[in-house]
């Protein structure tokens, strides 16, 4: 079955620019993650969505950093007014978050943001 | 503050014998854990995990153990093969509150193996 498909794969932009990175789940998974990593570094939290609660935003590292996930499915990470540290692996992960049971996250194949 | 991390950057094992990868955290809510590999441009792909309430978990090759009183977890690969040459990331949850919504992950420890 299809698994966590992202786009773009790679994205170069220009500092002060805006970019929007864009994620489709697994299909019936309700839980939606974001996160990024940095050179040489591990996996950072960013976002979380479930279902049509309220997302929790904690790992947002700027308020040039926001995501909205449209119908229950999609979502899309923007960042505003792009600066070199934002260059990262940004890499998208969702899950079935069952109630009561283990939840594993699966994940896209990421986008590569690079900001010159 | 580092929650979880693996103090091995690198591993390098021959073909056939047991790589070991180590993580220790710091976070006594942490209830859930999980490995996962990755390989260069591509996403983690979830390995084995393992609940606060087990001590040992084996999939095939893959074993986990998790030592709670130490706050110490290991990834054990028996044999290894040269497929598994890639970076081992573990990673932790806590299932109270807000905290259980997202993974903390260690630094990560690349494995090579020697043909």
């Amino acid at each position: 079955g299809a698994g966590v498909s992202q786009s773009p794969s790679n994205k170069v932009t220009e500092k002060g620019k805006d970019v929007e990175l864009r994620c489709d789940p697994i299909s019936g998974h309700t839980a939606l993650y974001w996160y990024r990593q940095s050179l040489g570094q591990g996996l950072e939290f960013l976002i979380y969505f479930q279902g049509n609660s309220a997302p929790d935003k904690s790992g947002l590292p700027s308020d040039r950093f926001s995501a909205e996930r449209t119908g229950g499915s999609v979502s899309t990470l923007t960042i505003q007014r792009t600066q070199q540290e934002d260059s990262a692996v940004y890499l998208c992960a969702s899950s079935l978050r069952l109630a009561g049971e283990a939840d594993t996250q699966y994940f896209g194949p990421g986008t590569r943001l690079t900001v010159l | 503050d580092q929650q979880v991390k693996q103090n091995s950057p690198s591993l390098s094992v021959q073909e056939g014998r047991i790589s070991i990868l180590n993580c220790d955290y710091t976070n006594s809510m942490f209830d859930y854990f999980l490995w996962y590999k990755k390989y260069p441009a591509e996403g983690p792909t979830f390995l084995i995990s393992i609940s606060s309430i087990k001590d040992k978990n084996e999939d095939g090759r893959f074993t986990v153990f998790l030592n709670k009183s130490a706050k110490h977890l290991s990834l054990h690969i028996v044999p290894s093969q040269p497929g598994d040459s890639a970076v081992y990331f573990c990673a932790a949850r806590s299932s109270w509150g807000a905290a259980g919504n997202k993974l903390t992950f260690g630094g990560g420890t690349r494995v090579l193996v020697k043909p």
